[in-house]
């Protein structure tokens, strides 16, 4: 069974790096794409971006400037950087595994996140 | 990006009810949907993939349908455990986008 676990500081000061970590099991991180994603108070999910194929990322272009997506294979763990945060950046934190199916050629006739994480809640605040 | 429009953002129904809850995209998405469950401080639950096919192990009560831009999840006969926010998701063109979610709690 495939499970995730957020892991972060709950606050962070504006200006600064934030960092999550998204721990795996069941599940080689080498093996599949895993995303971030996140939901402001009362907005809606907003997708970060992901990781696959032990390095090759894709960001969302409203947060590409300021975001970094690794992952340390010998932990089985993914990571989330976001620099010069500001309040907007306040949300509970997803890390979630991205699926393909019925794929063939390197083509997937359907895409969708199939495990997600409990979340964690990260404060912008002074 | 390509919006996504849920409706109602909310309703109140009763155990053993039928819902239906209906997601719009923004441009033609084929049927590149899909649809969840979450349950607040737990994990979202994916339901509904591809617009219709159900994801193994998810009760059959749920069905989900459509194509191009107009969607609808259907909860045939509502279970205490349904009580939730349900979300809808493109997967056609990155960045994927969400729907805002409708929550369906108690009558």
């Amino acid at each position: 069974q495939v499970q995730m676990q957020e892991l972060g500081p709950g606050l962070v000061k504006p200006s600064e790096t934030l960092s999550l970590t998204c721990n795996v099991s069941g599940a080689s991180i080498s093996s599949y794409y895993f995303s971030w994603i996140r939901q402001p108070p009362g907005k809606r999910l907003e997708w970060i971006g992901h990781i696959y194929f032990k390095g090759r990322t894709n960001y969302n272009p409203s947060l590409r400037s300021r975001v970094t997506i690794s992952v340390d294979t010998s932990k089985n763990q993914m990571t989330l950087k976001l620099s010069s945060v500001s309040a907007a950046d306040t949300a509970v934190y997803y890390c979630a595994r991205y699926r393909g199916r019925d794929c063939a050629g390197g083509m997937c006739n359907y895409w969708y996140f199939d495990v997600w994480g409990r979340g964690t809640l990260l404060t912008v605040s002074s | 990006d390509i919006q996504m429009t849920q409706s109602p953002s909310s309703l109140s129904a009763s155990v053993g009810d039928r819902v239906t809850i209906t997601c719009r995209a923004g441009q033609n998405i084929t049927t590149s949907l899909n649809w969840y469950q979450h349950i607040a401080r737990g994990a979202p639950k994916l339901l509904i993939y591809g617009a219709s096919s159900l994801q193994s192990g998810v009760p059959s009560r749920f069905s989900g349908s459509g194509s191009g831009t107009d969607f609808t999840l259907t909860i045939s006969s509502l279970q205490p455990d349904d009580f939730a926010t349900y979300f809808c998701q493109q997967s056609y063109i990155a960045p994927w986008t969400f729907g805002q979610g409708t929550k369906v709690d108690f009558k």
